[in-house]
């Protein structure tokens, strides 16, 4: 049973036009990540959360925002997608007393049309 | 800076051959090393970890302070361990409150029949 879901597993959106990733976890894991992957490209961390602290990567860029409104779920919002922004988006979560493993889900690729 | 180096994008060995993924890191302190494996359509998940010096589906890891490596090996390649592979250090954010795990450019492994 997948325990890191991401929804939807495809989307496409409009230059310009803001678009929202979900993901949620049935593993009550108290840290989420954010991850971008280019094609061909290692994953990039955007972001993460512990709990509800928020933890940004210095080179994320603004148009990149995200929130967590309890434990099971975290969005990522793309404000204004650029051709740039096309990627495959990875969520993670790890649980606090595990320091190494983390959990991903199958992620949402998306394309900025 | 802190990063890690995976030297080779491709590696190529036929099945029953030696193998060898190399990974160079360049950390202050001792971090913690792991190597995450994304096969074909596969979520990426984590192979093995340093600290645990185990062997995964016959593969092992030593870090090597001496050299700051911490290559991937196999001695039997098989055809179902062609997969990317990525080289993660794991160190605690020093600027924030959590540990983050970050990803080398990856090795994707051919094994050929």
């Amino acid at each position: 049973d997948a325990m890191v879901i991401q929804n939807p597993r495809y989307q496409v959106t409009q230059f310009g036009k803001p678009v929202t990733l979900s993901c949620s976890q049935t593993l009550n894991h108290n840290v989420m990540y954010w991850y971008q992957q280019k094609s061909s490209q290692a994953p990039k961390l955007l972001f993460h959360y512990y709990d509800k602290d928020f933890n940004n990567e210095a080179d994320t860029p603004d148009n990149f925002q995200s929130r967590r409104p309890n434990t099971s779920f975290c969005f990522l919002d793309i404000r204004s997608p650029g051709l740039g922004d096309a990627a495959m988006y990875l969520c993670a979560t790890r649980v606090e007393w595990a320091n190494e493993k983390l959990f991903f889900g199958s992620g949402t690729q998306l394309s900025v049309l | 800076a802190q990063r890690v180096t995976q030297p080779e994008k491709l590696l190529s060995v036929f099945k029953g051959a030696p193998v060898e993924l190399k990974c160079n890191y360049s950390y202050s302190g001792s971090p913690e090393l792991f190597w995450y494996v994304q096969y074909s359509r596969q979520r990426l998940q984590l192979l093995l970890r340093h600290i645990s010096r185990e062997s995964i589906k016959g593969f092992t890891a030593d870090l090597n302070k001496g050299e700051t490596s911490f290559h991937l090996k196999k001695p039997f390649a098989q055809e179902e361990d062609s997969a990317m592979y990525y080289c993660a250090p794991y160190k605690f954010n020093s600027g924030g409150s959590n540990y983050k795990l970050t990803f080398g450019k990856g090795t994707l492994l051919t094994v050929n029949p």
